[in-house]
């Protein structure tokens, strides 16, 4: 079993649309929640950033990290065709200190004019 | 604020060869690590670095070795390479620090034929 499972879908929405992505992990050690966005031949682009449980708001963004289920979400709230992207969830036990990160595999997310 | 710079961008070496890939930091930044991203694994950790000590390491093989300058830029090699090891190489720069994020250059592409 991976230490993160995360929906590869793909997932396709109307514009204008409220997203869900949701990721599920094992490791109670996982203190620190992150999700990048990554474009086709480009790099992960971070999008959130949030330690522990509880909610963060980023414009049209919010990250919720529930530890006691060990899921956590990135809700996208009027969806643009410019968010079709792959999300990808990450988590650390460290932060920033080492930097190991440990990735989902990625939710393929098309928002259709 | 320049961002994370790798070059070369895109590579194709044949089996067996060596490479070597460069990697950036946005400046300030200590904290460099490395990852490994393929349609089948997705992104994997390969090692970090920090004030040119390797703090952390997956699990690859030792064909897979990196060094950090004095200046924090940083280069991974791979030697005797692998049908298998064509991937997407990306590297990460942070501060390092507990708390911190990482933010990721735009990866080489690496092609062993």
């Amino acid at each position: 079993q991976k230490e993160v499972e995360q929906d590869p879908g793909p997932l396709s929405v109307p514009e204008g649309a409220i997203v869900s992505l949701n990721c599920t992990y094992s490791n109670s050690a996982f203190q620190y929640f992150m999700w990048y966005r990554q474009y086709s031949r480009k790099g992960p682009e971070l999008l959130m950033y949030t330690y522990s449980s509880g909610n963060k708001e980023d414009g049209r963004f919010t990250a919720q990290v529930d530890k006691s289920s060990k899921y956590i979400s990135l809700f996208i709230r009027d969806s643009q065709p410019s968010d079709s992207a792959t999300y990808l969830c990450a988590m650390s036990a460290s932060g920033g200190a080492t930097n190991k990160l440990i990735f989902g595999t990625g939710t393929l997310l098309a928002v259709q004019p | 604020k320049a961002g994370v710079t790798q070059t070369p961008r895109y590579l194709i070496k044949t089996r067996g060869q060596q490479v070597t890939l460069s990697c950036s930091p946005i400046s300030g930044h200590r904290s460099v690590s490395w990852y490994q991203q393929t349609p089948g694994q997705g992104l994997q950790f390969l090692f970090e670095y920090f004030s040119e000590t390797q703090r952390n390491k997956g699990n690859f093989p030792g064909r897979f070795s990196g060094r950090q300058f004095s200046n924090s830029r940083s280069e991974m090699n791979v030697s005797t390479l692998e049908l298998g090891d064509s991937a997407l190489y990306l590297c990460a720069s942070g501060l390092g620090l507990r708390g911190t994020e990482a933010f990721f250059g735009q990866g080489t592409r690496l092609t062993v034929v």
